[in-house]
């Protein structure tokens, strides 16, 4: 099956500094390569997605890129502020269904 | 708008107690599916369900069971409690086909003791 490797596990950044979050995946069929953000207490939220015949999208402050070849995606956040602050998890899947197989996650802390 | 909505937010329950966690969707989504959320390795699929009536194992089903009697509900079920299944649970929904929005539920906190 998938399996996804996310890195880094803890990333502190100053407010206005760029993030950089980056996933690595296993299955080549995987075609799908969603983002979530999750803050204290509350479900993932998606913030951004990618499919497998895109190498990069963005929405304002946030942009992922994707390199099939080498089998990894990357979550770039600009400009960061203190609300980014969160939990942010990558993801891949090849099927439908909604399986999705996750990252470990990445704490990302946003320094005023 | 509701969307994804689960309950209880929070349960107690002692070792080999049994107790359901409730999910329901208003947006006519075929595909839901629950997950589990444990410290240091992200979200981990339990059960999906591609439509009323129809079910399958994800990645880690052991100890629970699900249902989809119709297309709003799928409820999750913990025959015999165990410490291990502390743990935090996501419901999800998406519409049918690949590469669709999931959405999440705002999650159950249990605690087996």
């Amino acid at each position: 099956g998938e399996n996804v490797e996310q890195h880094p596990s803890t990333l502190s950044v100053q407010e206005g500094d760029s993030a950089v979050i980056k996933c690595t995946y296993s299955d080549s069929a995987s075609n799908y390569f969603p983002w979530y953000k999750q803050e204290l207490g509350k479900g993932p939220q998606l913030i951004i997605d990618i499919r497998s015949n895109v190498g990069e999208k963005k929405d304002q402050r946030i942009a992922v890129t994707l390199n099939k070849t080498a089998k990894h995606f990357s979550l770039h956040i600009t400009e960061t502020q203190p609300e980014d602050s969160a939990v942010y998890f990558c993801a891949a899947t090849g099927t439908s269904y909604g399986k999705l197989t996750f990252g470990q996650g990445t704490i990302l802390t946003v320094h005023p | 708008n509701a969307g994804v909505t689960q309950t209880p937010k929070f349960q107690v329950l002692k070792t080999g107690q049994s107790m359901t966690l409730q999910c329901a969707q208003d947006m006519n989504h075929e595909y839901m599916s629950w997950y589990r959320q444990d410290p240091g390795m992200g979200l981990r699929l339990i059960h999906y369900s591609v439509g009323a009536g129809i079910t399958d194992q994800g990645e880690v089903p052991n100890g629970y069971n699900v249902s989809r009697s119709t297309t709003e509900d799928f409820p999750l079920r913990l025959l015999s409690a165990a410490p291990s299944q502390t743990s935090v649970y996501f419901c999800a929904s998406s519409r049918q086909a690949s590469g669709n929005t999931i959405y999440f539920g705002e999650g159950s906190w249990l605690t087996v003791v």
